[in-house]
């Protein structure tokens, strides 16, 4: 079983919708959880960490699930320039790259 | 969060050489990180950049191919040593918030290497 999992979409989505993505881990020792989006050719940014009591940026809703080890992102009200891929990251250790794994990304468009 | 610069920016190589690949930050850090993106894959660690001793390398990723240089707590080198086609890649260096373990990436460099 990979050990962060994400569906690869793509997610082709009105513009103005509402749209979810799941991903989900192994490790049940992770810490802390990210999600980061990368624009096509161009690094990863953070878009926000994920708390265990969910946590909400503007139009961007993050949730943890800790007993089914699945983390959320929802985004409503959707803008063609959230298109990118959305990568979901679980640290495992206490902090240090040596516990930080990456999905592959879910890739979003946003279509007019 | 941090600003991070990478040079260069891109390059193509020649198979059998080699390229060193900067990474600079504007503020002092402890953690500092390389990665490599292949096309259409996710991150992969690389090596931790430990200032003042050797890198701690992933499985799957030796000193010999990719030294590692952490002079200082600004500053870090990536070396690419006797390249192969398959080492095109997208290399990048990201920091680490020692509260938050919230990463930031550098701009990455993009290498093909002919």
């Amino acid at each position: 079983r990979k050990e962060v999992e994400q569906d690869p979409g793509p997610f082709n989505v009105p513009e103005g919708a509402t749209v979810a993505f799941n991903c989900t881990y192994s490790n049940s020792a992770s810490q802390s959880f990210f999600w980061y989006r990368q624009d096509c050719r161009k690094e990863p940014k953070l878009l926000m960490s994920v708390y265990s009591s969910g946590n909400e940026d503007g139009r961007f809703t993050a949730q943890l699930n800790r007993a089914s080890q699945y983390i959320s992102l929802l985004i409503r009200d959707s803008k063609l320039s959230d298109s990118a891929t959305y990568l979901c990251v679980v640290n495992t250790a206490g902090g240090g790259a040596d516990g930080l794994t990456f999905g592959k990304g879910t890739h979003l468009i946003i279509q007019p | 969060s941090a600003v991070i610069s990478q040079k260069p920016s891109r390059d193509i190589c020649q198979r059998g050489t080699s390229l060193t690949i900067q990474c600079q930050v504007d503020s002092q850090v402890t953690m500092m990180f390389w990665y490599r993106q292949q096309p259409g894959q996710s991150l992969t660690l690389i090596a931790t950049a430990n200032q003042g001793s050797e890198a701690t390398y992933e499985s799957g990723f030796v000193i010999d191919k990719f030294p590692i240089s952490r002079p200082n707590l600004t500053f870090s080198t990536l070396t690419v040593s006797n390249m192969s086609p398959e080492d095109s890649s997208i290399y990048l260096c990201s920091v680490e918030d020692s509260q938050s373990y919230e990463q930031y990436f550098g701009p990455g460099t993009r290498l093909t290497v002919t």
